[in-house]
């Protein structure tokens, strides 16, 4: 069965800081890799996403994964942090074609210290 | 305002009590979940519907029993829940379940068991 791992539980950073978020999957077929975000009281919802192609991949709000195959892993970055990206940080992965459903990681909660 | 609709927010019930949760979706998807989110723990699938037929229950006890009357609602109905039940329930829909479609979340039920 696939699993998630996602090394940080609860990341503390000033603003300006550089952030990355490690997430590896054990699944070693086809997948397809996704970071989500819940803010406070909000609902999850989609950071960025790699189905395929270049492995490096950005998404919404200045964050950037890269898909490493060789390492499993999807470690999401973003060079410059704001108080406004405290949140908590989800990791999932799904098999590709597959109809079993995404595997979450546990999350990292990340704060940002004004 | 993700497509996905959940109600109640907040619910608390005693043991004894019958409660159902509902979802609602606007995206014109044909799939739809749920899931629990408990603290620290990664979220959990619980049911997958796909037309409106569910395709997935990943061992879920049978104080919780799902129902899809159509493809835009979902609803989980509860009965002699124990507190160890108490989560975050959140719903989600995507298009198809199969290749690397992304899901819609709700903002999720706040359930508290007493």
């Amino acid at each position: 069965a696939q699993s998630v791992s996602q090394h940080n539980h609860h990341v503390i950073l000033s603003e300006a800081a550089s952030l990355e978020l490690g997430c590896n999957y054990s699944y070693g077929g086809t997948v397809n890799l996704f970071w989500y975000v819940q803010y406070p009281g909000q609902h999850l919802q989609l950071l960025l996403k790699y189905f395929s192609g270049d492995p490096l991949v950005k998404g919404i709000k200045g964050f950037e994964a890269e898909f490493i195959k060789s390492k499993f892993s999807f470690n999401l970055r973003k060079p410059s942090v704001q108080w406004s990206d405290t949140a908590e940080y989800f990791c999932a992965v799904k098999e590709t074609g597959s109809a079993r459903q995404l595997t979450f990681g546990s999350g990292t909660q990340l704060t940002v210290l004004p | 305002e993700t497509g996905v609709t959940q109600t109640p927010r907040h619910l608390v019930m005693g043991m004894t009590n019958k409660k159902s949760l509902k979802c609602e979706q606007h995206l014109g998807h044909n799939a739809m979940y749920w899931y629990k989110q408990s603290a620290k723990k990664p979220l959990e699938l619980m049911f997958v519907y796909s037309l409106e037929e569910r395709v997935e229950n990943n061992s879920v006890p049978s104080r919780f029993s799902p129902e899809c009357p159509n493809s835009s609602h979902l609803f989980l109905h509860l009965h002699t829940l124990q507190p160890e039940d108490s989560a975050l329930y959140l719903c989600a829909s995507s298009q198809g379940v199969l290749g690397g479609t992304e899901a819609f979340f709700g903002q999720g039920t706040r359930l508290t068991v007493v």
